[in-house]
């Protein structure tokens, strides 16, 4: 099956600095990956997303890269906030037509002011 | 209600016992999924329901759970003889049933479950 590893665990920068998280898949077969935030007592949140036929896609402050090749994928967060703060996970779908994520193992994001 | 509901939030049991956690999903979302966030841990897929059926249960770790959905709407997750390594956040989450929002999650803020 699907694995999706996720790197780093941990992340702690400057406020006004940019953060990125990577993350690797095995299967080639994926082609939906969405990024989720999650703040402490809360479910995760869906935050951007991308498809395979797509190689890059932004929203404001956030965005998300694709190689297909290299198979992995990565979200960057420039001019972070402290309410960036959270712990962010990615994931991986083979496109079944309904929500069957593979997850990463997460990254405790930490924006200090 | 705006979001999706669960409850309850916390729920400490003794091991041997069995649990109920129930979910109620966004109004007119179709598709209803169960995740578990063990500690320090990624989510991990349970089964997803299609209305009321559940076309896709591979991810249930044991036959000790199982789940239902009634009225295409709340759903259930029993785990029976509740062991210590059940302990986790159990997420509920839905969708919409159309195309390309299908895979778009909106999650619950989870039932922590802890087992002594």
């Amino acid at each position: 099956g699907e694995n999706v590893e996720q790197h780093p665990s941990t992340l702690s920068v400057q406020e006004g600095d940019s953060a990125v998280i990577k993350c690797t898949y095995s299967d080639s077969a994926s082609n939906y990956f969405p990024w989720y935030k999650q703040e402490l007592g809360k479910g995760p949140q869906l935050i951007i997303d991308i498809r395979s036929n797509v190689g890059e896609k932004k929203d404001q402050r956030i965005a998300v890269t694709l190689n297909k090749t290299a198979k992995h994928f990565s979200l960057h967060i420039t001019e972070t906030q402290p309410e960036d703060s959270a712990v962010y996970f990615c994931a991986a779908s083979r496109g079944t037509s309904y929500g069957k994520l593979t997850f990463g193992q997460g990254t405790i994001l930490t924006v200090h002011p | 209600g705006a979001g999706v509901s669960q409850s309850p939030s916390n729920k400490v049991t003794e091991k041997g016992k069995d649990v109920e956690l129930r979910c109620d999903p966004i109004s007119g979302h179709t598709a209803l999924y169960w995740y578990r966030q063990s500690l320090g841990q990624g989510l991990e897929f349970l089964i997803y329901f299609q209305g009321n059926s559940a076309p896709d249960k591979s991810g249930l770790p044991s036959d000790r759970f199982s789940a239902e959905r009634t009225g295409g709407s709340v759903s259930t997750l029993t785990i029976q003889r509740t062991q210590q390594e059940d302990s986790a956040v159990y997420l509920c989450a839905s969708s919409p049933n159309a195309r390309p929002t299908n895979e778009k999650l909106f999650f619950g803020s989870g039932t922590q479950l802890s087992v002594l």
